[in-house]
C-alpha cells in the first residue's frame, strides 16, 4: 500500500530535549516536504526536499531541521523544542517530475512542548 | 507572496443540500494548479479536487466541482448533496514556483446537519 508513516503519532515533551520525528514514503518519490498546521493558521511549510541532499527552507523553518540522506526518509529534527513548536505536523511527498501532482501526506504526528 | 484565501472560518449545510466554500488567491505566474484538500476528524489530508489553471473548463469529480474564475483569482468548491461523511476542514491551495511548494488558506470548518 503506497503510503507516508510518520512517527511518532502523539509526543509530549518538554523544552530543550532534543527530539526526532521520523518520515518514511514507499513511492520512491523524490519530493518531501515538512507543514505544521495551528488553528486559524492553516498549514505552513517548514522544509521541502527536491531529492537526497537537496533541502531547502519554506515559510517558518526557525527552529527546525532536516535531513535527507536516503529517498525514503526525510526526519523533522527540534534540537532545542519550545512551546511555540506545540503544534500537528504533516509529512508529505510526491514526484517531484509533476510539480503539481497530488502531494501525498503522513497521517500527522501531535506534538506538544511543556 | 503568493497568498491564498479562505474568508469562511466556519459553514454548516443540511443534508442533502448545496453548499459552496469561497477561496481567493493571488499569483504572479501564469501557469499554476489550485487545489481543495479535505481533513476529515481523522486528520488525514484527503486530495478532492484538482484544477490546472490553463484549462477553462471547470473540474468535476462526482459531487464536487469548482468554479474556477481566473480573472478574479477565485477558485470555490460547491458540493452537492452534502453526506454527513462531508463535514470536515476544507482547504484551498496553490502550487508556488518551479517547485510547486504548496500554499494553504486557513481553511474553511463544514458541518452537516442531519
Amino acid at each position: 500500500e503506497a503510503q507516508v508513516t510518520q512517527n511518532p503519532r502523539y509526543l509530549i515533551t518538554v523544552t530543550g530535549k532534543k527530539l526526532t520525528v521520523t518520515c518514511s514514503q514507499n513511492m520512491n518519490h523524490e519530493y518531501m516536504s515538512w507543514y505544521r498546521q495551528d488553528p486559524g493558521l492553516g498549514l505552513r511549510q517548514i522544509y521541502y526536499s527536491m531529492n537526497v541532499e537537496v533541502t531547502d527552507k519554506g515559510d517558518v523553518p526557525e527552529g527546525y531541521k532536516v535531513s535527507r540522506k536516503e529517498k525514503r526518509n526525510f526526519p523533522l529534527i527540534l534540537e532545542s523544542p519550545s512551546p511555540n513548536q506545540t503544534s500537528l505536523y504533516f509529512c508529505a511527498s510526491r514526484e517531484r517530475t509533476r510539480a503539481t501532482g497530488e502531494l501525498f501526506f503522513g497521517e500527522g504526528s501531535r506534538l506538544t512542548v511543556l | 507572496a503568493q497568498t491564498v484565501t479562505q474568508s469562511q472560518p466556519e459553514m454548516s449545510v443540511q443534508e442533502a443540500e448545496t453548499v459552496t466554500l469561497s477561496c481567493t488567491y493571488d499569483t504572479s505566474e501564469s501557469d499554476y494548479y489550485l487545489f481543495w484538500y479535505k481533513q476529515p476528524p481523522s486528520r488525514q489530508m484527503i486530495l478532492v479536487i484538482r484544477q490546472e489553471a490553463y484549462k477553462q473548463q471547470n473540474a468535476t469529480e462526482n459531487r464536487f466541482s469548482v468554479n474556477f474564475q481566473k480573472a478574479a483569482k477565485s477558485f470555490s468548491l460547491k458540493i452537492s448533496d452534502s453526506q454527513l461523511g462531508d463535514a470536515a476542514m476544507y482547504f484551498c491551495a496553490s502550487a508556488r514556483g518551479s517547485q510547486g511548494n504548496l500554499i494553504f488558506g486557513k481553511g474553511t470548518k463544514l458541518s452537516v446537519k442531519p
